[in-house]
């Protein structure tokens, strides 16, 4: 059983159109979550992390964490074309290491 | 946000020759730095956990014979890849870890390194 899941997509929203994204984890003790988008041919950047339940917004982006659930997930309010990459949702427990889903493949079209 | 540097960020060998690949955090000290790789359309694959100062931990089934790593100091990790092959042939990413006190740490990543063994 994969530990963080995620739908491998491609998400296809229009441009403008909020873009959700949505990631599952297994471990119950896990603590610390982050969003990575990754660009064809580029690293993973770090877009939002958060640790707490409930919502955290940065500009476009806002994190939702529900511990309960064992979920997490990213919204993308008024989606651009130069958001089309491979989110990549990561876990951790403590000072683990980090454990990446397989990403979710966005497509924002003009 | 920090700032990892790789280099070089593309190199062409022949097989059997061995490649090193550098990993620099700029501006803060790592004493954590992370060695992934990536084949095409698949996600990240760690491969060790670079400790300043000590022996790395490799995960299961990457060779610790072939993938040598080094961490020297707080601000440079080295992967070399001996006897490169074909089948080595792939992205390289390293990351490094910044504590921030009692709010946990975050990962950055370098640029990558694309390895192409002839």
């Amino acid at each position: 059983q994969k530990e963080v899941e995620q739908n491998s997509g491609p998400l296809s929203v229009p441009e403008g159109a909020i873009a959700s994204l949505n990631c599952t984890y297994s471990d119950r003790g896990s603590q610390s979550f982050f969003w990575y988008r990754q660009y064809s041919g580029k690293s993973p950047e770090l877009i939002m992390s958060i640790y707490s339940n409930g919502d955290k917004e940065d500009g476009r982006f806002t994190a939702q964490l529900n511990k309960a659930s064992q979920y997490v997930s990213l919204l993308i309010r008024d989606s651009q074309p130069s958001d089309s990459a491979t989110y990549l949702c990561a876990v951790k427990s403590g000072f683990q290491k980090l454990v990446f889903g397989t990403g979710t493949r966005l497509l924002v079209s003009p | 946000g920090a700032v990892v540097s790789q280099h070089p960020s593309r190199v062409i060998c022949k097989s059997g020759t061995s490649v090193k690949i550098e990993c620099r955090s700029l501006d803060f000290q790592a004493t954590t730095m992370f060695w992934y790789r990536q084949f095409p359309k698949q996600s990240l694959m760690l491969m060790a956990t670079s400790n300043e100062g000590s022996k790395a931990t490799y995960e299961q089934g990457v060779e610790k014979d072939k993938f040598l790593i080094n961490h020297a100091s707080l601000t440079l990790s080295t992967l070399t890849v001996t006897s490169a092959h074909p089948e080595d042939s792939s992205f390289y990413i390293c990351s490094a870890r910044v504590y921030w006190g009692g709010a946990g740490d975050t990962q950055y990543f370098g640029p990558g390194t694309r390895l192409t063994v002839l």
